[in-house]
């Protein structure tokens, strides 16, 4: 069966540092989405992405961070300058269509900023 | 701000048992509900969703929605000790049209033999 998948599975940063997460989304989805899920909160989302184009963004998603499909497999997350609180596990996701039940997540990165 | 509460839980029950999962959502424009499973450390997997007022059955999963009390709840028949997990609500579309679903916080189900 095929799954998105996420790479690294855990990933250690300086405060400061620039992170960048990658993500394998199913082959034939056309919508591939962001979320973080800081330890014991609840899941949120950061940004959908459509058509090599961000195409809804929350208030968490700003200048910090920033997506990109540099080819026609992986979907990457980067957070630049890092903060403490951006420790949280970061989901990936994919769908064929936007309806949310088509969404299949990967299972996620966990970054650590000491 | 549109809100999707919880319990957080834990809930503790035998197995064997009918558990009883329940959410409120602030947003009455909402459409869509959806229950995932989540296990310590893993993502999310979706088990169940819902559109319309009344209960919605899949095998020892019952999902029941009332949109006029805004309230939406999961029954899990014939608990199992592998069922112990985090269960997420979501809602979606709120309204103005994402459809990116809103989550709560989760509560927590351990199931003891």
């Amino acid at each position: 069966e095929p799954e998105v998948t996420q790479t690294p599975s855990h990933q250690v940063t300086q405060m400061g540092q620039e992170v960048i997460l990658r993500c394998v989304p199913i082959s034939n989805h056309l919508y591939f989405y962001w979320y973080r899920q800081i330890l014991g909160q609840k899941v949120e989302f950061l940004v959908s992405f459509y058509n090599n184009e961000i195409s809804e963004k929350s208030e968490i998603f700003d200048d910090q961070f920033s997506v990109e499909r540099p080819d026609g497999s992986n979907f990457t997350l980067k957070i630049r300058s890092t903060k403490l609180e951006d420790s949280a596990m970061y989901f990936c996701a994919s769908s064929v269509g936007q309806v949310a039940y088509e969404q299949y997540f990967g299972p996620g990165t966990r970054l650590t900023v000491t | 701000q549109k809100e999707v509460e919880q319990n957080s839980g834990p809930l503790s029950v035998p197995e064997g048992a009918i558990a009883s999962l329940n959410c409120t959502y602030s947003d009455r424009g909402s459409q869509s509900f959806f229950w995932y499973r989540q296990y310590s450390g893993k993502s999310p997997e979706l088990i169940m969703f819902i559109y319309s007022n009344g209960d919605k059955e899949d095998g020892r999963f019952t999902a029941q929605l009332n949109k006029a009390s805004q309230y939406v709840s999961l029954l899990i028949r014939d608990s199992q000790p592998s069922d112990s997990a985090t269960y997420l609500c979501a809602v979606s579309p709120p309204s103005g049209g994402s459809y990116i679903p809103t989550f709560g916080r989760g509560t927590s189900l351990i199931v003891h033999p």
